[in-house]
């Protein structure tokens, strides 16, 4: 069945660009009509949705966010990859990549993001 | 920008009773909600999308119902695995945008 795994540093600093990168397993990223997003969880608070892309590369993302990621996919590579620019400690968060058709209906695991000097 | 807002925050329950969580969307998502079971250090888990319908593998005693601002979703009997904080979820039309409710937390009494 088809797996989601979320990889990239866990520390960034003030400033700098967030990278992470989510390697989609047990399936073609380019299969079915499925959209692939990024969303975050600060400890012990909420979910927000950051964007999404389709395999045509076409995206949206979260207007509160907009000015400062770019979601990015490589078929080739079965993946999808999140930078959000000019991060602060806001930004620190558990990061999940999710598969997205009618919901999102299957989850990476998380990768927690520690934004810190 | 629509906001959902879960009530209650906490909800303390015994196994085997029944569980009511609400979500109210402050304008109208047709039938664009799902519903997700979070436990600690895990990911969401999809319980119900399009308001009613079950994901794969959830059992029968979820169920979810609701349209236009206000929704539910009903665990009929209550099991130890359930207890955990469920989150709703809804889709504007255009431009596309998710956002999630703050999440009710399920508890044992």
């Amino acid at each position: 069945q088809v797996q989601l795994q979320e990889s990239g540093p866990g520390l960034v600093k003030p400033s700098q660009t967030l990278s992470l990168t989510c390697t989609v397993s047990g399936g073609s990223i380019s299969s079915g009509s499925y959209y692939w997003s990024w969303i975050r969880q600060p400890a012990g608070k909420g979910l927000e949705w950051i964007g999404r892309i389709y395999t045509s590369g076409s995206t949206n993302y979260n207007p509160s966010l907009k000015s400062r990621v770019t979601i990015s996919v490589d078929t080739s590579k079965n993946q999808f990859s999140l930078k959000l620019s000019s991060v602060t400690a806001a930004d620190t968060a558990v990061y999940y990549c999710a598969r997205l058709q009618d919901a999102f209906d299957i989850w990476g695991q998380g990768t927690m993001v520690t934004v810190s000097s | 920008e629509i906001v959902l807002t879960q009530s209650p925050a906490t909800l303390s329950l015994s196994p085997g009773e029944r569980a009511t969580l609400s979500c109210r969307a402050s304008q109208s998502v047709s039938s664009y909600l799902a519903w997700y079971q979070q436990k600690p250090g895990q990911a969401p888990r999809l319980l119900i999308y399009d308001a009613s319908n079950r994901a794969t593998g959830i059992p029968a005693r979820f169920s979810g119902s609701g349209s236009g601002t206000d929704f539910t979703l009903t665990i009929s009997s209550l099991e130890p695995e359930d207890f955990a904080v469920y989150y709703c979820q809804q889709r504007s039309n255009w431009p596309p945008v998710y956002t999630f409710g703050q999440g009710t937390k399920l508890e044992i009494k």
